[in-house]
C-alpha cells in the first residue's frame, strides 16, 4: 500500500465552525506533513511529525492545531478560521531509507472553503 | 537564503525534449527534489539530487551543481500528458526522519500536439 489518504476531499465551513482534516498512510512512514496550497503557488510547509511528535511548526497561527494520534494518523484541526485559509491541503509522509532518498508521498488533498 | 527561483511557464511540442531550470540560494542546502503536479492532483515525486550529477529515470533526469547552486529537470519524448506543473524542492535540514521542505515557485509546463 503505497497511498495517502485524505478526508474529507472536500470541506466547506463558516468562520465560527470547528473541523478536522485527517490523513493516514500505512507505509510505515514516521515522518508525517502538512501543507498548505494557494491555487497556482506551490506547497508551503505547515507542520512536521516525526515520530509522533511535532518536530517542526512554520509559525502556523492557532487556528490550526495538528495531532498525530499513531503513526499512521494525522489530524488537522480547524477552529475560527478565516477567508484567507480557503486553500488545498495536502498530507504527505514520507522515510528516509539512506542519504539519498527524499521521497515524499502525498495524498489527494482537502479542499477547504471558510466562508 | 531559502528561496528558489523556476521559470513560471514553459512550452514545447510532443516528441520534443524541455529543460526546466531551478536555481537556489546555497545556505543550508542538502538536496534538490522534483515534483510533478497536474491540475487538480497532488504533487509526485520525481527525483532527487543530493550529489553533483546526473540522475535518469526513464525520460525524465535530474542535474544538480552544487558549484553553480544550480539544478534542472529534463524531460525527453515529451508526451500531452506531461503537461502540469514542476516544482523543484530544497531540503533544509538532515534530521533522519522529518525533511524540512521548501518548494520552488513552480513552472508549468504546457506539450502541444
Amino acid at each position: 500500500d503505497t497511498e495517502v489518504t485524505q478526508t474529507p476531499k472536500h470541506l466547506v465551513m463558516g468562520m465560527t465552525n470547528k473541523k478536522s482534516l485527517k490523513c493516514e498512510q500505512h507505509m510505515g512512514h514516521r515522518a508525517m506533513y502538512w501543507y498548505k496550497q494557494k491555487a497556482k503557488k506551490p506547497p508551503e510547509l505547515m507542520f512536521v511529525y516525526s515520530y509522533e511528535k511535532l518536530s517542526i511548526n512554520e509559525s502556523v497561527p492557532s487556528r490550526f492545531s495538528p495531532e498525530c494520534p499513531n503513526s499512521s494518523l494525522l489530524n488537522l484541526h480547524l477552529h475560527a478560521l478565516q477567508p484567507e485559509d480557503s486553500a488545498l491541503y495536502l498530507c504527505a509522509s514520507s522515510q528516509k531509507q539512506g542519504a539519498l532518498s527524499n521521497e515524499q508521498f502525498f495524498g489527494p488533498g482537502t479542499r477547504l472553503t471558510v466562508l | 537564503g531559502q528561496s528558489l527561483e523556476q521559470p513560471s511557464e514553459v512550452t514545447a511540442v510532443e516528441g520534443a525534449i524541455v529543460q526546466i531550470n531551478c536555481t537556489y540560494q546555497t545556505s543550508g542546502f542538502y538536496g534538490l527534489s522534483w515534483y510533478q503536479q497536474h491540475d487538480g492532483g497532488a504533487p509526485t515525486f520525481l527525483s532527487y539530487n543530493a550529489l553533483d550529477g546526473l540522475e535518469e529515470t526513464g525520460r525524465f533526469s535530474s542535474f544538480l551543481s552544487r558549484s553553480d547552486s544550480y539544478g534542472y529537470l529534463l524531460l525527453q519524448e515529451l508526451q500531452m500528458k506531461d503537461s502540469a506543473s514542476y516544482f523543484c524542492a530544497r531540503a533544509l535540514d538532515r534530521d533522519n526522519y522529518g525533511q524540512n521542505f521548501v518548494f520552488g515557485p513552480g513552472t508549468r509546463l504546457s506539450v502541444l500536439p
